[in-house]
């Protein structure tokens, strides 16, 4: 289930199960997101990224799902591992931009 | 490990005092970036460079904080007179030129303001 903890949404799973992680935002001109994975004390890692004229993208163990009408993106992560205990942030950018608008991030627990 | 490296990767001070942080690039990214994350939050954009140009700033970036990137390789961000709300953790991150391309993070300072 979900649970609010030190301001960041959370979500428990067990070893095995498949995890989905969403994300909203709210600028329509965002044309390109990413995906960040980021343990304590760590910088952020890459894990996938989809582009706007895409509205699936797959890669090893996830997949990420974009549905522009509603604004609304997702991560999906098959088989979660205990390994993928962290902080998820999904990012985006506008053409012409080159900063990176991060969302609020959503803490994955992976219980053995 | 993903070729970003920041230095140091701790800093204690006493307010007041100034503090210079250090980020090495990825060396073929022609652009990087400094951001800054407080704890439960996501990282905020502070400022950014293509080679040694400095093209944008944050609202965020006081008039304390200054970023350099003389050769267009290695990048240092300073804090004079600090504040204890500056505490945080900086991180710089580093891409191929366009904005459309994945931008990897280095490991980050975490100040602490004392």
């Amino acid at each position: 289930g979900e649970s609010v903890g030190l301001h960041l949404p959370t979500l428990s799973v067990q070893e095995g199960d498949n995890s989905i992680i969403n994300c909203a935002y709210s600028n329509s001109a965002s044309d390109y997101f990413i995906w960040y994975k980021q343990e304590s004390g760590k910088g952020p890692q890459f894990i996938i990224d989809i582009r706007s004229n895409m509205d699936k993208r797959q890669g090893q163990r996830v997949t990420v799902l974009l549905n522009k009408t509603v604004k609304h993106l997702s991560l999906q992560i098959a088989a979660t591992q205990p390994g993928d205990s962290a902080v998820y942030f999904c990012a985006e950018n506008s053409r012409g931009y080159s900063t990176l608008t991060f969302g609020k991030g959503t803490m994955l627990l992976v219980s053995p | 490990d993903t070729g970003v490296s920041q230095d140091p990767r701790h800093k204690i001070t006493k307010r007041g005092q100034n503090v210079t942080f250090r980020c090495d690039p990825i060396s073929e990214h022609n652009r990087l970036y400094w951001y800054r994350q407080t704890l439960g939050q996501g990282p905020e954009f502070l400022t950014y460079f293509q080679n040694e140009a400095q093209l944008e700033k944050s609202r965020l970036l006081s008039d304390r904080f200054s970023a350099e990137r003389p050769k267009g390789s290695f990048s240092t961000l300073e804090i004079q007179r600090t504040e204890q709300g500056d505490s945080a953790m900086y991180l710089c991150a580093s891409s191929r030129d366009s904005g459309n391309y994945e931008q990897y993070f280095g490991p980050g300072t975490r100040l602490t303001v004392t």
